[in-house]
């Protein structure tokens, strides 16, 4: 039962322009969401994360959306920068367990 | 939020073999906790290790197979026992980041290949 999933496993977008990752979710007891960025040789790296209270969390480039009716959220990359080439992980934890449960992961190559 | 070192950063071993993971941590956490990354796959959580008792597994993950210690507040080793190729993955360590964002942080990995 896979109760966070990344329908997207890759995503191409141009330099400047802005990227889209989804995520969709199960599980009605997630207390918080996670974005985690991950390269080649390293473990994942944590961006930005909301609560299941909140529909919008905004840090820099990177901008997270919350749907609770829809069991979906999003994040945004504005302006994209090839740096951001890397996969990227949503993540989903129920605060009394303290476990993330991870989606599958979703491949972003930014073209210069 | 903590640094975490960890390894070996990659292994390659015979089947039938044993490999112990290592993971420090440069502050004291409660709770650590051990990833599996298949190829192609996502991450999927093995055990969580908490000092002064045992390790909680997963469903799927048995301690025979994946023995944990935690001997102290900044320190954890995971060891894969008589490993084949299935074994074959990226193993990753992990602890709080502490706060309301549950920003986890997470060693650099271990890709271990098992022949």
């Amino acid at each position: 039962d896979q109760q966070v999933k990344q329908n997207s496993p890759s995503l191409s977008v141009q330099e400047g322009r802005i990227s889209i990752l989804n995520c969709d979710y199960t599980n009605s007891m997630f207390d918080y969401f996670l974005w985690y960025k991950k390269y080649p040789a390293e473990g994942p790296t944590f961006l930005i994360s909301i609560s299941s209270i909140k529909d919008k969390n905004e840090d820099g480039r990177f901008t997270v959306f919350l749907n609770k009716s829809a069991k979906h959220l999003s994040l945004h990359i504005v302006p994209s920068q090839p740096g951001d080439s890397a996969v990227y992980f949503c993540a989903a934890i129920v605060a009394a367990g303290n476990k993330l449960t991870f989606g599958g992961g979703t491949r972003v190559l930014v073209k210069p | 939020s903590a640094v975490i070192s960890q390894k070996p950063s990659r292994d390659i071993c015979q089947r039938g073999t044993s490999l112990t993971i290592q993971c420090q941590v440069d502050s004291q956490v409660t709770m650590m906790f051990w990833y599996r990354q298949q190829p192609g796959q996502s991450l999927t959580l093995i055990a969580t290790a908490n000092q002064g008792s045992e390790a909680t597994y997963e469903s799927g993950f048995v301690i025979d197979k994946f023995p944990i210690s935690r001997p102290n507040l900044t320190f954890s080793t995971l060891t894969v026992s008589n490993m084949s190729p299935e074994d074959s993955s990226i193993y990753l360590c992990s602890v709080g980041g502490g706060g309301l964002n549950y920003g986890y942080t997470f060693g650099s990995g271990t890709r271990l290949t098992v022949v």
